[in-house]
């Protein structure tokens, strides 16, 4: 069964700690994404990658930066979290074949929250 | 740029009434269609999709057909039941890389 598995559903962190999201899919996807859904604005892409060490800026990465050393695993990471950031933080992945709509699978979603 | 808009919820109704969910798109070219739907507690999974203009994609009794004319792409269900209650997001293909652009999300409500 396909599966996108992320870190934690629920964190707490205060404000200016580094905060890593981790994301694990069991697919052999080439492509994974990271968003986050906040109320009335829907998902927003915050980064995604294509490859191992490749990565794409995604619709809003300011203040955030990715990390991909396995395809398996992607990470997103707040450098210095604020409380702007507080949100429902939701990973994807997804095959890459070329000429085909490729469905995104998505993880449970990490509720952060940054006092 | 391209985007998606979708009805603002919370739509609320009894088990077994019919339901529409509106969505429209701006793009260029002929992007893909798609319906995704969140459970309570659970990431998104996909419902549906079109990828040319008159498709009309369904599941679990949900349809919703690409209206290029209109740019429209309309969920609907003929009767809704309480396991139906969910969020549901409007969706297009935009750019390669399988990238998506959702809407906002509209909120279903089913009473029994």
């Amino acid at each position: 069964d396909v599966k996108v598995t992320q870190s934690s559903r629920y964190l707490v962190k205060r404000t200016g700690e580094k905060v890593f999201l981790e994301c694990v899919q069991d697919m052999d996807h080439e492509n994974m994404f990271w968003y986050r859904q906040d109320p009335g604005l829907g998902l927003r892409l915050i980064y995604f990658s294509y490859d191992v060490k490749m990565k794409e800026k995604g619709d809003i990465p300011e203040g955030y930066s990715v990390s991909r050393e396995k395809k398996e695993r992607f990470s997103l990471i707040l450098e210095s979290a604020s409380t702007n950031q507080t949100s429902m933080y939701l990973c994807a992945s997804s095959f890459f074949r070329q000429g085909k709509i490729n469905e995104q699978f998505f993880g449970p979603g990490t509720r952060l929250t940054v006092l | 740029g391209n985007s998606v808009t979708q009805m603002e919820g919370p739509v609320t109704l009894s088990e077994e009434a019919f339901l529409t969910i509106n969505c429209t798109y701006t793009a260029t070219g002929y992007p893909s269609l798609f319906w995704y739907v969140q459970y309570p507690g659970e990431g998104l999974q996909l419902l549906l999709k079109a990828t040319k203009a008159d498709d009309k994609g369904s599941n679990k009794g949900f349809e919703a057909t690409y209206r290029k004319e209109t740019t429209s792409f309309h969920l609907e269900k003929g009767s809704v039941q309480v396991s139906d209650s969910a969020v549901y997001f409007c969706a297009l293909f935009s750019g390669g890389y399988n990238k998506l652009i959702f809407g906002a999300g509209t909120r279903l409500a089913v009473h029994p």
